[in-house]
């Protein structure tokens, strides 16, 4: 079974750019989040989909930040223009309903400069 | 609301030595408490978890972590290290009986094995 992919692996982009990050669940799971590790600082929660619905978006730093997950599969985030304090590693991660088990993908690193 | 502290950004232990990490939490509700460990350049990847049942709970790769309610506390331990132990490791808290499962973590903390 294929585990959470995510795409690209790294992304390095200029202020004001915009940047779409691909998640990919593992198969059947209607629970999908998004996480961010700034650089020297905790892995915090972003926003919880169940299928096609946004659950819970209150990790969402501002409104250059858009998730959406098209069908219930997979999801894109994009940053719409990108600010120097969005740097940081974007962690995908699903789980099948009603589990509170969350698998994790290898994350995107992105780079602002 | 929640939250993780992991006591020690760095530990260093010796080949074979006991492993520690510490884990102290604060939660409203019953938590769910994980050990995730993250190896260079991979994801995240769940080494135990506690949702209730025994306090003591046994992971992947030897490890386990006991959770104290009157501490509010969930150590990592490991009897003996291992060089490929080295890695990351994070503490993280989710509520029962939430309609999300969202994960509130700990800063991490960096394990490094001497031979």
């Amino acid at each position: 079974e294929a585990g959470v992919t995510q795409f690209p692996s790294h992304s390095v982009i200029e202020k004001g750019q915009t940047v779409t990050l691909r998640c990919d669940p593992i198969s059947g799971h209607d629970n999908l989040y998004w996480y961010r590790r700034v650089m020297g600082k905790e892995i915090k929660f972003l926003l919880h989909f169940v299928k096609e619905s946004k659950q819970d978006e209150s990790g969402m730093p501002n409104n250059r930040f858009l998730a959406e997950r098209t069908g219930g599969t997979y999801s894109t985030l994009k940053v719409q223009p990108a600010e120097l304090e969005d740097s940081g590693v974007y962690f995908c991660a699903s789980s099948q309903a009603d589990s509170y088990e969350q698998y994790f993908g290898p994350g995107t690193r992105l780079t602002v400069t | 609301a929640q939250s993780v502290t992991q006591l020690g950004s760095h530990v260093s232990v010796s080949e074979g030595a006991l492993v520690l990490l510490r884990c102290n939490y604060s939660s409203s509700v019953p938590p769910y408490l994980f050990w995730y460990v993250q190896y260079p350049n991979q994801g995240l990847q769940l080494l135990l978890k506690y949702t209730s049942a025994a306090t003591l709970v046994k992971g992947i790769n030897g490890f386990e972590a006991e959770f104290k309610k009157s501490e509010t506390s969930f150590h990592l331990t490991k009897p003996s290290a291992h060089m490929s132990d080295a890695a990351e490791y994070f503490c993280a808290v989710s509520e029962s009986g939430a309609g999300s499962y969202q994960l509130t973590f700990g800063k991490g903390t960096k394990l490094s094995v001497i031979p």
